[in-house]
């Protein structure tokens, strides 16, 4: 039974390019959570996906970030013409349907270390 | 915004004595708050929740209090080993969604 599986592990783009991060969450859940960690800091909630939906994206920058989660596939985290300040590492997390209460478990991938050059 | 934060940065314990490493939040609509360890270059990982009706939790080797009166979270590990050096993370969550917000973490450091 896989876990939350992000791709790549490492990725290096130049200023102005795009960087996709991909995030496969646990089979059967359908809720994906992207976050950002900067070095020696917490976890920044970014956005809350289901399939075909965006339920919250508070966390997300107006500009240059988009998140998806279609149907069929992985969730993709995509940033445009990225710069520096971008460099950190993506984690996508995952939980199973809650019902509406939430209480659930979120599961974390091993991330995305992104560094801008 | 983030609402969750940690009174000691780095804790550094001696192999076999208990560690505690507290958290302050500062949402009193939190409902429900887990305890993540994370290693170098890996992701978070579940060590034990607890949920606002209660004020204690144990599991194996770990127990976190909760004070709701003082909005103020530990997580108490008991045996510290070497393994056990890490982050940890107190998240909070407060809708009804799974949504969790982070503290900037804790970093364990275990002297053999």
């Amino acid at each position: 039974n896989a876990g939350v599986m992000q791709n790549p592990r490492h990725l290096v783009r130049r200023r102005g390019q795009e960087a996709r991060l991909r995030c496969s969450p646990v089979k059967g859940h359908s809720h994906v959570y992207w976050y950002r960690q900067l070095p020696e800091e917490g976890l920044k909630f970014m956005v809350y996906l289901q399939k075909e939906n965006i339920i919250d994206e508070s966390g997300m920058p107006k500009e240059r970030f988009s998140a998806e989660f279609p149907k069929e596939g992985p969730s993709i985290l995509r940033i445009q013409q990225v710069v520096r300040g971008d460099s950190a590492a993506y984690f996508c997390a995952s939980s199973p349907p809650s019902g509406g209460l939430g209480d659930t478990e979120a599961f974390f991938g091993q991330g995305t270390r992104l560094t801008v050059v | 915004g983030e609402s969750v934060g940690l009174h000691l940065p780095t804790l550094s314990v001696q192999e076999g004595d208990n560690s505690i490493i507290n958290c302050a939040y500062s949402n009193s609509a939190s409902d429900y708050f887990i305890w993540y360890k994370q290693e170098s270059g890996k992701g978070p990982q579940f060590i034990i929740d607890i949920r606002s009706n209660m004020d204690k939790r144990q599991g194996q080797r770990v127990t976190v209090l909760l004070n709701k009166t003082v909005k103020h979270l530990s997580l108490q590990i008991a045996a510290t080993q070497p393994g056990d050096s890490a982050v940890y993370f107190c998240a909070e969550k407060y809708d009804n969604f799974n949504k969790f917000y982070f503290g900037s973490g804790t970093k364990l450091n275990v002297k053999p």
